[in-house]
């Protein structure tokens, strides 16, 4: 099955710096996504982005689906951004195959 | 309030004994999927309907079934036969899109601990 790897696995700010955030898949895709798990566990989407890029406030999120990765830029952090971000792919058949996520913790 | 709930949010259980698990939503979403993470890990697919009255297995569909009787619910039975039980389980939604998925939205999760 297609592979997902996302780097790094842990990432420590300071508030108000930038990050940006990888991941790289091993197949052609029809489709990815990537979310926001909380510290309670709940998982909210960010973006729905097959190739090209998106903005939504400090995020945006730039997948080249010929190259087979999709980056996810933070802007101006803020400890409300800390937690696990993950990318999942699809490849076929409505299902999503998720990568093992970036832990990112933001100090005050 | 549209969305996606999950009942209970903690659940503590014997070893050996069959467990079932809530999902429901009411978004009018066709397709609904259950997932299961566990500690420092992504989230694997455990099965997935995109209609009623039909679902398939998905990665790890081994120890665990479901039904589909009616669009809004999705219940994940947990059975003795889960080698491992303990983790956390997240159901999800989406328009069903043929050959494709759309957008997924979650519940706020399960805790399930086996004793």
């Amino acid at each position: 099955g297609i592979q997902v790897e996302q780097s790094p696995p842990d990432l420590i700010l300071q508030e108000g710096a930038n990050s940006t955030l990888r991941c790289n898949f091993s197949d052609s895709v029809n489709n990815l996504q990537w979310f926001h798990q909380n510290p309670w566990g709940q998982l909210i989407n960010l973006f729905y982005i097959p190739s090209g890029t998106k903005q939504n406030g400090r995020l945006s999120a730039t997948t080249v689906a010929t190259e087979r990765y999709s980056l996810l830029y933070i802007s101006s952090s803020q400890t409300t951004d800390s937690g696990v971000y993950f990318c999942a792919v699809e490849t076929s058949g409505s299902r999503l195959t998720f990568g093992e996520g970036t832990q990112l913790t933001v100090n005050p | 309030d549209g969305g996606i709930t999950q009942s209970p949010k903690y659940l503590f259980r014997k070893e050996g004994q069959n467990v079932t698990l809530s999902c429901e939503q009411n978004l009018n979403h066709d397709a609904m999927y259950w997932y299961r993470q566990d500690p420092g890990q992504g989230l694997r697919l455990i099965y997935y309907s995109q209609i009623v009255n039909d679902f398939q297995k998905g990665d790890i569909a081994e120890g665990y079934s479901v039904s589909r009787e009616k669009k809004e619910s999705f219940p994940l039975t947990v059975t003795s036969a889960q080698k491992n039980p303990t983790a956390f389980y997240l159901c999800a939604s989406s328009i069903a899109v043929a050959f494709s998925t759309d957008t997924q939205y979650f519940g706020p999760g399960t805790r399930l601990t086996v004793l």
